[in-house]
């Protein structure tokens, strides 16, 4: 069965600083796989997705994430953090059979200091 | 700009009553879905809808219905509602294997 894990629960970063947030899955085959923010009191915002090509995605917001294939893993990166980028972020991927769910992993909580 | 529209952002009930939340979406989109967040359990999927009048359970259905008479409406149905269903429901849309546009979620009490 597919899967999502994000091993961060919550992370802290400066602001200015970069910014990598884990997730890896489980999947049969090439899996369509997806980044999502919420911020607090609000719904989830697609950031970005990854369905095939390029390995490196471009979303909006400064945000990117790299597919790689040997470990199984789709991290998201931002060069520079922004205070407004505190959030919590998801990773997520269709289930492989209908496409009509997705498996959302458990979120990882982003703190911004000053 | 597209848009999950969620008829109310805060919604306060008694128990026993039953509740309708609304969700439209303006993107013709076939797939919809209605999720509930709590902490620490993270998103879980009560109901999705493929296609006009067909429903689907998902992960955590009981306790709750749902109506797709109309392709741009999907509303979820707390038939009795219980303290246990305090929460935040979240819909969604989408085209097939294609991301979620979210609504901006409701944040429902029940008492």
């Amino acid at each position: 069965a597919q899967s999502v894990t994000q091993p961060d629960i919550h992370i802290t970063v400066s602001e200015g600083a970069s910014l990598e947030l884990r997730c890896n899955y489980s999947y049969g085959a090439t899996p369509y796989l997806f980044w999502y923010v919420q911020s607090p009191g609000q719904g989830l915002q697609l950031l970005l997705k990854y369905f095939s090509g390029d390995t490196l995605v471009q979303g909006i917001k400064g945000f990117e994430a790299e597919f790689k294939r040997s470990q199984s893993s789709f991290n998201l990166r931002k060069p520079s953090v922004h205070w407004s980028d505190a959030a919590e972020y998801f990773c997520a991927v269709p289930e492989s059979t209908g496409g009509f769910k997705t498996i959302f992993g458990a979120g990882t909580r982003l703190f911004v200091k000053a | 700009d597209v848009k999950v529209t969620q008829s109310s952002r805060y919604l306060v009930k008694r128990t026993g009553e039953k509740v309708f939340l609304e969700c439209v979406q303006d993107m013709d989109h076939e797939n919809m879905f209605w999720y509930r967040q709590d902490p620490g359990l993270g998103l879980r999927l009560i109901y999705f809808s493929y296609d006009v009048k067909m429903k689907e359970k998902g992960d955590i259905p009981e306790g709750y219905s749902v109506s797709r008479e109309k392709k741009e409406r999907f509303s979820l149905i707390l038939e009795s509602a219980s303290t246990n269903q305090t929460s935040m429901y979240l819909c969604a849309s989408s085209l097939p294997l294609d991301g979620y546009t979210f609504g901006s979620g409701t944040r429902l009490t029940v008492v």
